[in-house]
């Protein structure tokens, strides 16, 4: 593994609650990613950090926002929780070149 | 919009059969693409990576081929093993872009018999 881990690694919430997801990277990598993994779908990217302060938008950002206030954690926020945001999150390190992924998140949105 | 579609999306096999996996993706314009194993419950673990001015790239039992222009790139695993059971995703980073993002297709679950 290369040094990522996420927590928590499972949570269960009720609709309309804030949730935050955090990452964790341990090889100063500074491109760091949020994906989110569905059936039917593969992994779709959230949100992605390019250093520290720096983020932007993936392809299915709406409703998540994220921060990164130190090289090594990368949070995503669940502003108002819907069921629809239940799904398999995985954060992930890496470049232009490749990425490593952590060991994801099971959120369930009640 | 790149688009990444993987057929089958699930495959059983005898052990010891070769087979091989498919993906197609719509824009050629590409900066690499890569092939990912995904274990139930687990992350992903790449298993190759091939450029996009190459052609294929090997791994022991696997070998990746790339045909960029078409818009196809094959997974083949010689002699299946029990192993080798789980979900392969194929992913392409686009060429453009400072985090030159990937797009994964939705994957392929291979089971492989005993």
């Amino acid at each position: 593994d290369a040094g990522i881990t996420q927590s928590p690694r499972h949570k269960v919430t009720e609709t309309g609650t804030p949730v935050t997801l955090r990452c964790h990277q341990t090889e100063n990598h500074r491109y760091m990613y949020w994906y989110r993994q569905d059936p039917g779908h593969g992994l779709r990217l959230i949100h992605y950090s390019y250093g520290v302060k720096d983020t932007d938008k993936g392809e299915v950002s709406d409703g998540y926002s994220v921060s990164r206030s130190k090289t090594e954690d990368f949070l995503l926020t669940l502003e108002s929780a819907t069921s629809s945001q239940t799904s398999v999150y995985f954060c992930a390190i890496g470049g232009q070149e490749t990425q490593y992924f952590g060991p994801g998140t099971r959120l369930l949105v009640l | 919009k790149q688009e990444v579609t993987q057929i089958p999306a699930a495959l059983s096999v005898p052990e010891g059969e070769n087979l091989v996996l498919n993906c197609s993706f719509t824009d050629s314009a590409i900066y690499n693409l890569q092939w990912f194993r995904q274990d139930p419950g687990k992350g992903l673990t790449s298993l190759l990576l091939i450029q996009s001015s190459q052609r294929e790239q090997t791994s022991g039992r696997l070998n990746a081929s790339l045909d960029k222009s078409s818009g196809r790139s094959t997974l083949y695993i010689a002699a299946s093993q029990p192993g080798d059971s789980a979900t392969y995703l194929c992913a392409v980073r686009a060429d453009s872009g400072s985090a030159r993002q990937l797009t994964f297709g939705s994957g392929t679950q291979l089971t492989v018999l005993p």
